[in-house]
């Protein structure tokens, strides 16, 4: 069982916005402003799309825009592309001598 | 321009020892921490430990504590994640990561590195 959790998967269709929510507790996601979250493409090494709750790396679309409220992360596609499907992963820092916990994974499917 | 590379794919038998690696280029090795992270076939990531090059520093997850080794050569900007006696439940991909300054979070993944273990 992974230490976040997240829904297996969610599904839009193109042009639409979808919400991805990363649980965790106030050991991690809920203490600190430490959650992101990764893009990965089938066979391919992940890509870091959002850090720190809500900040986008340079050369990342402005429609993926993250949040957090409590110990729930959120990560928000808008303008759903087919590129866009993949499967998401949220991360945080955590208090425990993990230092670090990721989420179980969410597959976005763009119908 | 930032990169870390893996060394190549692995098959090895069980019982066997492996020791694969993640050189970085681009930046200052020794100025940024270098973790290691699991990915089980089908299966989710999961965090394994980090290490700074700079003075070796290392962390271990619980979970991999005493059954992998991290280490550094600040010589040669490369990282090492280490078996010394490798089980079938370790075949996985293998991703090293940089982890950004202070922050936990990791802006740049090695392509990983594929461990098959099987008699």
């Amino acid at each position: 069982q992974s230490a976040l959790t997240q829904p297996a998967s969610v599904s839009g269709s193109p042009g639409q916005s979808i919400t991805i929510s990363c649980t965790g507790t106030s050991s991690d996601v809920g203490g600190y402003n430490y959650v992101s979250w990764y893009q990965q493409h089938p066979g391919k090494a992940p890509k870091l799309m959002i850090y720190e709750v809500s900040n986008r790396p340079s050369g990342v679309s402005n429609r993926f825009s993250g949040s957090k409220s409590g110990n729930t992360a959120s990560l928000t596609i808008s303008g759903l592309q087919a590129e866009d499907e993949a499967d998401y992963y949220c991360s945080s820092y955590t208090s425990s001598s993990t230092h670090v916990v990721f989420g179980g994974g969410t597959k976005l499917t763009v119908l | 321009e930032v990169q870390l590379v893996q060394s190549g794919a692995e098959v090895k038998k069980p019982g066997e020892s492996l020791k694969i690696s993640c050189k970085g280029s681009g930046y200052s090795f020794t100025s940024y921490w270098i973790g290691w992270v699991r990915q089980m076939p089908g299966k989710g990531l999961e965090w394994m430990g980090i290490i700074y090059p700079g003075d070796s520093d290392t962390r271990y997850s619980p979970s991999f504590q005493g059954q992998v080794t991290i280490s550094a050569d600040k010589s040669i900007s490369t990282a090492y994640l280490q078996w010394s006696s490798l089980k079938a439940s370790d075949t996985a991909m293998y991703y090293c990561v940089r982890r950004f300054g202070s922050g936990w979070y990791f802006d740049y993944w090695g392509q990983g590195t594929l461990v098959t273990v099987s008699s």
